[in-house]
């Protein structure tokens, strides 16, 4: 049973324009959440993170938004550049987890000219 | 460079020989993970070292993988005996601050076993 469902397997965004990756979790003990952003054949590289207390976290053009009653969050890349095109994971971590993140499928982002 | 570094990047063997990947973390963090990636999935959690001591280890690694930090810097991930569904990439993460649990991957090592 998947407890990090990121259900959008591709996504396709004009440059310029908002690119929106969403997921979704199923464990309430998740208390710590981030995105991976993944080039072929590369190791997944930190975006941003965000702590269940807050429910915003803002990097320059990445913004995430964690809703703890709906059991989702989302990125947000605005502007988004033809170099964003790459595999977005979601990852979440329990408390005392001792960096276990479970992730999620990835979602393929493609930003065209 | 001072990001995680693994070795080999590629590797291919046969089926039933052993292999053996290298991971240097980032060289002031005490933490480090390996994780593995098949295609169409994210990575999954495979074993995590604090200096040299294995804390946790997935029921996804077998009596046929072993993973050591012997002096608490450089890390080892060796499979014995290798099979076909041992095929994907083997990432190894460090990280300095468990605050938060953000971890910072290296490049991967891939494995193809024919």
């Amino acid at each position: 049973d998947q407890q990090v469902k990121q259900n959008s397997p591709s996504l396709s965004v004009q440059e310029g324009r908002i690119s929106i990756l969403n997921c979704d979790y199923t464990n309430s003990m998740f208390d710590y959440f981030l995105w991976y952003k993944k080039y072929p054949a590369e190791g997944p590289t930190f975006l941003i993170s965000i702590s269940s207390i807050k429910d915003k976290n803002e990097d320059g053009r990445f913004t995430v938004f964690l809703n703890k009653s709906a059991k989702h969050l989302s990125l947000h890349i605005v502007p988004s550049q033809p170099g964003d095109s790459a595999v977005y994971f979601c990852a979440a971590s329990a408390k005392g987890s001792q960096g276990n993140l479970i992730f999620g499928k990835g979602t393929k982002l493609s930003v065209k000219p | 460079d001072t990001g995680v570094s693994q070795d080999p990047r590629h590797k291919i063997t046969k089926r039933g020989q052993n292999v053996t990947f290298r991971c240097d973390p980032i060289s002031e963090h005490n933490r480090l993970y390996w994780y593995r990636q098949t295609l169409g999935q994210g990575p999954e959690f495979l074993t995590y070292f604090q200096n040299e001591a294995q804390l946790e280890k997935s029921r996804l690694l077998s009596n046929r993988f072993s993973a050591e930090r012997p002096k608490g810097s450089f890390s080892t991930l060796e499979i014995q005996r290798t099979e076909q569904g041992d095929s994907a990439m083997y990432l190894c993460a460090s990280s300095l601050d468990i605050s938060g649990n953000t971890i910072y991957f290296g490049e991967g090592s891939w494995l193809t076993v024919v």
